[in-house]
């Protein structure tokens, strides 16, 4: 059974850093890109970050770019988000994802983490 | 870039069938067969009930449908059930190698 466990949200001041981890079990994790969607409170989804199932390859959203970074720890199996000058507008609850396909960027997202919060308020 | 377009809300009752609609573009939608639906319900996390235009997951019943036309993607639930209340979103790949949702719809069951 896939599984995805989000970690590392919290209450951080606008300009501060946090750091998301999505730690994985039940595939193969160098097989399948993964991805960070997020849902500010009471509102949509919006798609934050993807990375291709090799790491060499990251997207972001324009509303990231330059502040957030995703990566992958192939060793321990575990998706990370840097989110580095915070604002205000980043406060949601985050969430991991899988691709459905092998090897592909994630078209779609087959298997969700239940996410964590990030709260940005001074 | 702006979200696919969804209607904000759509209701019916119990047996009948519903369509929810989500409009995007020609870099998006009507470009790639890559548009999928997800299921939210309060306090929960997303799941897909349909990918790529219409295909349904294992588990997933059949009384979910998709299909697209141009740049519209459509949803249809039929035999609406009190469990189906939940929000709806799109999604497609883009031009841009991005993801893009849309707004939601929430669903409410009379």
């Amino acid at each position: 059974e896939v599984q995805l466990l989000e970690s590392g949200g919290g209450l951080v001041q606008p300009g501060g850093s946090l750091r998301l981890s999505c730690a994985t079990s039940g595939f193969t994790f160098n097989n399948f890109a993964l991805t960070w969607v997020r849902q500010a409170p009471g509102k949509g989804l919006e798609w934050v970050s993807a990375i291709t199932a090799s790491g060499i390859t990251t997207y972001d959203a324009d509303s990231v770019k330059g502040r957030f970074t995703i990566s992958r720890d192939k060793a321990n199996k575990i998706l990370h988000l840097q989110m580095d000058n915070l604002r205000a507008d980043d406060t949601a609850i985050y969430y991991c994802a899988k691709a459905y396909r092998l090897g592909t960027y994630p078209r779609t997202l087959i298997s969700w983490g239940q996410g964590t919060l990030v709260t940005v308020s001074s | 870039q702006s979200a696919l377009t969804q209607p904000a809300s759509v209701s019916g009752s119990p047996g009948q069938s519903i369509t929810i609609s989500c409009t995007g573009a020609s870099s998006d939608v009507g470009r790639y067969e890559y548009v999928s639906w997800y299921q939210q319900h309060p306090g929960k996390a997303p799941q897909v009930i349909i990918y790529e235009v219409r295909n349904r997951p294992s588990g997933v019943s059949n009384r979910f449908s998709g299909s697209k036309s141009g740049n519209t993607a459509s949803l249809t639930i039929s035999g609406l059930q009190a469990e189906d209340e939940a929000d709806y979103y799109c999604s497609s790949y883009t031009s841009s190698n991005t993801l893009l949702f849309g707004g939601g719809t929430k669903l409410t069951v009379l």
